[in-house]
C-alpha cells in the first residue's frame, strides 16, 4: 500500500510568487493534516480536513494560505503571495481515525524556499 | 495551552550505549503521547504511542517509553544504540478534546558514534 506522497519535494520561488503544494493521503484515510516546520523551530499544525471539510484551521498563519481538498481525496496548499518567512518544510499526514489517539502517517514533506 | 519540551536538541551516544531522549509536556488534561522518528529524506514514522492502559509502551526497533503522570514526562529509551538509530526524534501530544492535531517538541537529533 502506498504511503502519503507529496509533490514537489523541493520548491524555490521568489517573494511575491505563488506556489501550490500537493498531498496525496493513504487511500481510504478521511483525515488529512498539514503541518509546517520553519528552520530551527518545532513542527506546527496548520489545518485538518475530514473528507472535504475543514475541521480545524486554527493553525493557518494568515489569509495568504489557502488549503483545499476537493472530493475528499488529495489536498493542495497554496501560498499567494509567498513571503520570506514562509520558507520551511511542509508536511502532510493522513489518518484513518478521527480520534486524537489515532496514528498519523506522514509524507516526506515539501521543502519550500522563498528568496 | 499545551506545550512539549524536548531536553537537548542534539544527543550523542556510542554504539551499544543506552539511548535516553527526554520529553516533558504540559497539559491540563491527560494527553495522548507520541514519539516519531525522521530518517534523512523521509517522512516522520511513528515509533510508539501512549493512549491508555499500561504506562510502559514498547515500540518498533527496540524503543520504549514510560508515561509518568506525576512528572509529566514521556522519555524515550533504548538499551543499546545502533548506527541505524541516527535520526531526528520528535515527541508530540494531542488531547482527547480535539480532533487529533499534534503539538510537537523541538526535536532531538541523535548521533551514534562507532
Amino acid at each position: 500500500e502506498a504511503g502519503v506522497t507529496q509533490f514537489p519535494s523541493h520548491s524555490v520561488i521568489e517573494k511575491g510568487q505563488t506556489v501550490t503544494l500537493r498531498c496525496d493521503p493513504i487511500s481510504g484515510h478521511d483525515n488529512l493534516y498539514w503541518y509546517r516546520r520553519v528552520m530551527g523551530k518545532e513542527i506546527k499544525f496548520l489545518l485538518h480536513f475530514v473528507k472535504e471539510s475543514k475541521q480545524d484551521e486554527s493553525g493557518m498563519p494568515n489569509n495568504r494560505f489557502l488549503a483545499e481538498r476537493t472530493g475528499g481525496t488529495y489536498s493542495t496548499l497554496k501560498v499567494q503571495p509567498a513571503e520570506l518567512e514562509d520558507s520551511g518544510v511542509y508536511f502532510c499526514a493522513s489518518s484513518q481515525e478521527v480520534q486524537a489517539r489515532g496514528t498519523q502517517y506522514f509524507g516526506p514533506g515539501t521543502r519550500l524556499t522563498v528568496l | 495551552a499545551q506545550s512539549v519540551t524536548q531536553l537537548g536538541s542534539h544527543v550523542s551516544v556510542s554504539e551499544g550505549a543506552l539511548v535516553l531522549l527526554r520529553c516533558n509536556y504540559s497539559s491540563s488534561v491527560p494527553p495522548y503521547l507520541f514519539w516519531y522518528v525522521q530518517y534523512p529524506n523521509q517522512g516522520l514514522q511513528l515509533l510508539l504511542k501512549y493512549t491508555t492502559g499500561a504506562t510502559l509502551v514498547k515500540g518498533i526497533n527496540g524503543f520504549e517509553a514510560e508515561f509518568k503522570k506525576s512528572e509529566t514526562s514521556f522519555h524515550l529509551t533504548k538499551p543499546s544504540a545502533h548506527m541505524s538509530d541516527a535520526a531526528e526524534y520528535f515527541c508530540a501530544v494531542s488531547r482527547s478534546s480535539n480532533t487529533g492535531k499534534l503539538i510537537f517538541g523541538q526535536g532531538t537529533t541523535l548521533q551514534v558514534k562507532p
